[in-house]
């Protein structure tokens, strides 16, 4: 089956601007996280949802950052006010049960390339 | 910081020769998972162990795990040019904390 999409692929924008990316999880997983990839780093966990309840958002580094996942599906990463700090990889992933501690395999999207000018 | 932490931050062989890196981490888990990233690709899960084992195997991968000494060391056996790729380890336990990753090149 389908595995997760993300879109974007790629997003230049200027600095001040908002950003949307997209997040599809795959179908049925009810857990999804959102993780940011600064070049040449590993993953900065910013978010996870989990079914219906409230998400963690314990990794969003700044008020800017915010996301919704709609009818338990998809999710949309907001950026707004965009820095240029704020470019980077952000890969979205979903699994089938709860979160972190959770023996469950995350899987991943291809990620969206953000570019800030 | 972050939880997990990989060494060598870069690591380059030939081909068939074995890989070893390494993941340490700080506070307790419930498991540990290391995942393969392609460039500029997603990640891809390899394998997990639970933090009452202390080895296991897939394939030409195993992984050990040492909870006493917070760490934990994936091998890669007879290395192939398509083993190329950044890994990450990834700890579990209140939160997913993903490593800063070696960077593995298999020269063929």
């Amino acid at each position: 089956g389908a595995g997760v999409s993300q879109s974007p692929s790629n997003k230049v924008t200027e600095k001040g601007k908002d950003v949307e990316l997209r997040c599809d999880p795959i179908s049925g997983h009810t857990a999804l996280y959102w993780y940011r990839q600064s070049l040449g780093q590993g993953l900065e966990f910013l978010i996870y949802f989990q079914g219906n309840s409230a998400p963690d958002k314990s990794g969003l580094p700044s008020d800017r950052f915010s996301a919704e996942r709609t009818g338990g599906s998809v999710s949309t990463l907001t950026i707004q006010r965009t820095q240029q700090e704020d470019s980077a990889v952000y890969l979205c992933a979903s699994s089938w049960t709860r979160g972190p501690s959770s023996t469950d395999t995350q899987y991943f999207g291809p990620g969206t390339r953000l570019t800030v000018l | 910081s972050q939880q997990g932490e990989e060494d060598p931050q870069a690591l380059s062989i030939q081909e068939g020769e074995n890989a070893t890196m390494n993941c340490s981490y700080k506070t307790s888990i419930n498991n540990l998972q290391w995942y393969r990233q392609n460039s500029g690709r997603g990640l891809v899960h390899l394998i997990l162990i639970r933090s009452n084992e202390r080895e296991k195997h897939s394939g030409r991968l195993r992984v050990t795990l040492d909870t006493s000494k917070k760490s934990s060391s994936l091998l890669i056996t007879a290395s192939r040019a398509a083993d190329t790729a950044s890994y990450f380890c990834a700890t579990t336990g209140n939160q997913f904390y993903f490593g800063t990753g070696t960077s593995l090149t298999v020269i063929p």
